[in-house]
């Protein structure tokens, strides 16, 4: 069964630096997500993609972030100078219809912590 | 602002009964509402999406009801089984991209 695949599982940084981090969506879907989940709190939408633009992002996604499709099967979150309290789970997800209710497939997630 | 509430953060069950875990919203109309499912450590995994038009909605041992008046979803699990332990997230969803994910409730079956 197809999945979303993320790398890495888990990504140690120091304060200031910039990570990736790495998604590949399901094969024929067309919407691409990102959320984050801090550590024993709800999980948060990021920003969603579509057509190779976001399409919509919450208050969380600022300047420091940023989404890219770079070769038509990774979709990539970037934090530009990460600070201590953007240490959480990062999950990508996608999903396949051009409208209507889309359920969202979820990838395993990425564990950043900064320190 | 909206705003989603679970009933409980946890909740125990006897294996075999039916667990029924609450979903309220506020300062919302969302045209559909979707559960989840999240193990530790994992990543949301969909189990069932009900439209606003729909009272309830079955898959298996899985039952939805969705009423828009009192802006409330009722997820029951029937026959509960001690793998059915997980954390479950209600969302609703108007009919842009995003969705907004309710804390959830962490069910407990024992044994």
């Amino acid at each position: 069964e197809p999945e979303v695949t993320q790398t890495p599982s888990h990504q140690v940084t120091q304060m200031g630096q910039e990570v990736i981090l790495r998604c590949v969506p399901i094969s024929n879907h067309l919407y691409f997500y990102w959320y984050r989940q801090i550590l024993g709190q709800k999980v948060e939408f990021l920003v969603s993609f579509y057509n190779n633009e976001i399409s919509e992002k919450s208050e969380i996604f600022d300047d420091q972030f940023s989404v890219e499709r770079p070769d038509g099967s990774n979709f990539t979150l970037k934090i530009r100078s990460t600070k201590l309290e953007d240490s959480a789970m990062y999950f990508c997800a996608s999903s396949e219809r051009a409208s209507g209710p889309r359920e969202q497939y979820f990838g395993p997630g990425t564990r950043l912590t900064v320190t | 602002s909206q705003k989603i509430e679970q009933n409980s953060e946890a909740l125990n069950i006897q294996e075999g009964k039916t667990a029924t875990l609450t979903c309220n919203y506020t300062n919302y109309s969302p045209a559909y509402l979707q559960w989840y499912r999240q193990d530790p450590g994992r990543g949301p995994v969909f189990l069932l999406l009900i439209r606003e038009n729909e009272k309830e909605k079955r898959k298996e041992r899985l039952k939805v009801t969705f009423d828009t008046t009192l802006k409330q979803s009722l997820f029951h699990i029937t026959a509960s089984q001690p793998a059915d332990s997980a954390t479950y997230l209600c969302a609703p969803m108007n009919r842009d991209d995003k969705i907004i994910f309710g804390k959830g409730t962490r069910l407990h079956i024992l044994p």
